[in-house]
């Protein structure tokens, strides 16, 4: 079965600085998917940035970017000038290369993000 | 467009107690899930669905039943509920064709189980 850890539970980060949250995940699969969410205080999960194994260059989304590193199954959140608006729990999530895993993610355990001023 | 909506947003039961969960999607998607939240374990899928008439257990299906008569609707059924329910619960619904195939979650239900 796939796992996917996040080793962070909290992170600080100052308003306007950078930050990067940590993910790793096992598979035996050549191709797949991979997720960041975002969940607000409100409780709303929301889709920061997304990323297919076979695609070599990391995504990119505004100030939201990731390090992914297949060969170390490792697929790391970077947010560039943070703001407050960021503070969050922030999990990674992982699904197969299937049709149907389309409805199946494996998600980490959660990051939650503090933002300072 | 209303997205997927959940009720209630919040509940109280008894031990014992049976009660559903009502999920609703208005974007014709095929595929939709169960998920329940619980403080440090992230979320962990319970059943899911991939068109209707067709369920599958995912990692914690204990305690909870589903059905899928219609596209747009996906209960989710506490059979006798117990404190280890005691959770937050999301429905989760996703577009079958394309690459990502982004999930899209409603807002949650907070269940108590006393």
């Amino acid at each position: 079965a796939q796992t996917v850890t996040q080793s962070q539970p909290e992170m600080s980060v100052q308003e306007a600085e950078t930050v990067t949250l940590s993910c790793t995940y096992d598979t035996s699969e050549s191709d797949y998917y991979l997720f960041w969410y975002k969940q607000p205080p409100s409780r709303q999960m929301i889709l920061v940035i997304r990323q297919e194994a076979y695609k070599q260059q990391n995504a990119t989304e505004n100030r939201f970017s990731v390090n992914f590193q297949k060969a170390a199954k490792s697929f790391s959140l970077k947010i560039s000038d943070s703001q407050l608006g960021d503070a969050a729990m922030y999990f990674c999530a992982y699904r197969g290369p299937e049709a149907g895993t389309a409805s199946k993610l494996t998600f980490g355990t959660g990051t939650r993000l503090q933002v300072t001023l | 467009n209303a997205g997927v909506t959940q009720t209630p947003k919040f509940q109280v039961l008894k031990t014992g107690q049976s009660m559903t969960l009502q999920c609703a999607q208005d974007m014709n998607h095929e595929y939709m899930s169960w998920y329940r939240q619980d403080p440090g374990m992230g979320l962990r899928l319970i059943h899911y669905s991939v068109g209707a008439g067709i369920t599958d257990q995912g990692e914690v299906p204990n305690g909870y039943n589903v059905s899928r008569s219609t596209t747009e609707d996906f209960p989710l059924r506490l059979l006798s509920a117990a404190p280890s329910q005691t959770s937050v619960y999301f429905c989760a619904s996703t577009p079958s064709g394309g690459s990502y195939n982004e999930q899209f979650f409603g807002p949650g239900t907070r269940l108590t189980v006393l």
